[in-house]
């Protein structure tokens, strides 16, 4: 079965750093692509990044591109939170694809709030 | 960027009525979009992909139509628990991105 956990949230001071994480059990990370997805507060859904399944390419949506790092090691997805903003407040889930032939975020943990004062 | 634009933003309906939602994207994403559903306090869940491919335990009251830059998700028979927040992905160029949303709503 396939799960997604995701951890780290909580309050943070404008301009300071977090880092995310996202457990998974029930398939082998390194087979599959990984993404970010957050969603501020009463807002929709903003895309935020996402790893191949081997890790070489990594892709970022423009409003956090180069604040944001995403990695990986066996078991986990991280995502290294730099320079924060308060819109940067958000829940964020971690996805992982649909399947091994698709890049579809098809499976999702249940999100970790983020908040950010400023 | 592409840029997801979906009409309308939200509606009333009612138990039974059949629902049209719609996706334009702002350049050519083939059948690269998916539509997912989001009840309150929960992540999404993935509908459609590839346009009209319907997701694994998904009613077949839920479809996906079009291709190019426009889109429509159906749903015939609305049930008690469709009513939630409905947004289309294009997967087709990078940054992903999303449309605005839709809510449906009890009528």
């Amino acid at each position: 079965q396939v799960q997604l956990v995701e951890s780290g949230g909580g309050l943070v001071q404008s301009g300071r750093s977090l880092r995310l994480s996202c457990a998974v059990s029930g398939f082998t990370l390194s087979s599959y692509g990984m993404h970010w997805v957050r969603q501020a507060p009463g807002k929709g859904l903003e895309w935020v990044g996402s790893i191949s399944f081997d890790g070489n390419k990594k892709n970022y949506g423009d409003s956090v591109k180069g604040r944001l790092t995403i990695s990986r090691d066996s078991s986990r997805l991280y995502l290294e939170m730099n320079s924060l903003r308060a819109e940067d407040t958000a829940v964020y889930y971690c996805a992982r694809d649909l399947s091994l032939a698709t890049e579809w975020p098809g499976y999702w943990g249940q999100g970790t709030l983020v908040s950010v004062s400023s | 960027a592409i840029q997801m634009t979906q009409s309308p933003s939200s509606l009333s309906v009612s138990v039974g009525d059949r629902v049209t939602i719609t996706c334009r994207a702002s350049r050519d994403i083939k059948n690269d979009l998916g539509w997912y559903q989001q009840k309150p306090g929960k992540a999404p869940r993935l509908l459609i992909f590839a346009a009209s491919r319907l997701q694994t335990g998904v009613p077949s009251r839920f479809s996906g139509s079009g291709s190019g830059t426009d889109f429509t998700l159906i749903i015939n028979g609305l049930q008690p628990e469709d009513f939630a927040t409905y947004y289309c992905l294009q997967d087709y160029f990078y940054p992903l991105s999303f449309g605005g949303g839709t809510k449906v709503e009890i009528k």
